[in-house]
């Protein structure tokens, strides 16, 4: 139990293209989904907290009109990064988490985003 | 915020020997520590977790500690392989707030 799903796994695209990459629980309700952005042996750096129909909380730092996070519903949560650039290239992964505390979170697989 | 410091960062042993792997939290809030295994490009996976109202959990070949009062938890993993060669981050959470990560321990098991 407790699958999370992540895609695409992988993207390349031109500089000034918009990406969205989704993450579901596919088998069980997320209340809350995480995301977080990984750079090579690295830890993950969290961005965003989102909860099903309600704006995403962002970490300090975080550009909220860069990095557009949409959770509408308990089991889908998306990210979309506008007007990507190259310094946008990393390793971007979700997890998701079941209601009330003590829960682990569940990861999806990651996206390998990469900006020409 | 909280604050989840780990150590150490890279940690060999041979196969067959433990290895143990520490973390301390800041907060005192927190109350739910999971323990995640990160193989090479794939995804972090639960492997332990251990919540405040106990001091010790063991799953077969691991086990973690908790001291509530000195703020630390500790992963142990006896009779290493191979195959537990692995990125290890330990985590603190405060009920049902986010999680915050250490900043991993890569473990290289040599045969």
């Amino acid at each position: 139990g407790a699958v999370v799903s992540q895609h695409p796994s992988w993207v390349i695209c031109k500089s000034g293209t918009s990406v969205k990459i989704e993450c579901r629980s596919l088998d069980f309700q997320a209340t809350t989904m995480f995301w977080y952005r990984q750079f090579p042996k690295q830890s993950l750096m969290l961005m965003a907290t989102s909860n099903e129909g309600s704006k995403a909380t962002y970490e300090q730092g975080v550009e909220k009109d860069k990095f557009l996070i949409n959770h509408a519903s308990l089991t889908l949560s998306t990210l979309t990064v506008t007007s990507a650039h190259p310094e946008d290239s990393s390793f971007y992964i979700c997890s998701a988490r079941g209601d009330g505390g003590g829960q682990p979170q569940h990861f999806g697989d990651g996206t390998r985003l990469s900006i020409l | 915020g909280e604050n989840v410091e780990q150590h150490p960062s890279t940690l060999s042993v041979q196969e067959g020997d433990s290895a143990v792997i520490k973390c301390t939290y800041s907060d005192s809030a927190s109350n739910y520590f999971p323990w995640y295994k990160q193989e090479l490009g794939k995804r972090p996976q639960l492997i332990i977790d251990i919540r405040s109202n106990v001091g010790e959990k063991k799953d077969q070949r691991i086990a973690v500690t908790l001291n509530k009062t000195a703020k630390h938890f500790s992963l142990h993993i006896t009779e290493t392989q191979p195959e537990d060669s692995a990125v290890y981050f330990c985590a603190a959470q405060a009920n049902a707030g986010k999680s915050t990560f250490g900043d991993g321990t890569t473990l290289t098991v040599k045969p």
